[in-house]
């Protein structure tokens, strides 16, 4: 268990819908990334937030969005979905020399 | 842009002998490397870190150099099992704090 929670595990939606994925971080980390992995591809860089505040910024579609809130949970918002959004997305939090990612949410878009 | 390199073509090795990755990086000089490993479905999970005063690192099987002159580390598994199959990942993090990850290579030991 590497202490970080993703909620849903797996969300099927239909294309055009939103959803939103939930991420808690290991207590005591501040940082919090996100990551989209489509069916066998390398790890996509997203976006990072430290302490709520958005620090880097990688391939992230304008129809995504995230935030991290005082608690340090995150939430990654996909909007206008298409088919080919859909992915494993993992969220990792951890110190610079360490990541610790979560399970993961399979999102398929139908 | 920094960039990372590993062989995308899948790794067979018979068990019991040894495996080794490689992993390549461009356009920068990382202060460490990380290594990952990654099941189907699952998140990566830390292997080992590499800093770039040390040459060489180990952890039970597991054994990473670093060559900074190259650009490159190699991620060794000696006396290879099944249960090493899966892709294994090398990332460092560059000066935005991002971590630049390489697509990985996929290791398969045979029995």
């Amino acid at each position: 268990d590497s202490g970080v929670t993703q909620t849903p595990k797996h969300l099927i939606t239909a294309t055009g819908q939103r959803v939103t994925l939930r991420c808690s971080p290991r207590s005591g980390d501040l940082s919090v990334y996100w990551y989209q992995q489509s069916l066998d591809q390398g790890l996509q860089f997203l976006i990072q937030y430290y302490n709520g505040e958005e620090r880097a910024k990688g391939n992230i579609l304008e129809r995504f969005s995230a935030q991290q809130f005082p608690d340090l949970h995150s939430e990654l918002n996909l909007s206008s979905l298409e088919l080919g959004d859909s992915a494993l997305y993992f969220c990792a939090s951890g110190p610079d020399t360490e990541a610790f990612f979560g399970q993961g949410t399979r999102l398929t878009v139908v | 842009s920094q960039k990372i390199e590993q062989n995308s073509e899948a790794l067979n090795i018979q068990e019991g002998k040894t495996a080794t990755l490689t992993c390549n990086y461009t356009n920068y000089s990382p202060a460490y490397l990380q290594w990952y490993r990654q099941d189907p479905g699952r998140g990566p999970v830390f292997l080992l870190l590499i800093r770039e005063n040390e040459k060489e690192k180990r952890k039970e099987r597991l054994k990473v150099t670093f060559d900074t002159t190259l650009k490159q580390s190699l991620f060794h598994i000696t006396a290879s099992q099944p249960a090493d199959s899966a892709t294994y990942l090398c990332a460092f993090r560059d000066s935005n704090y991002q971590l630049i990850w390489g697509a990985g290579t996929k290791l398969i030991i045979k029995p």
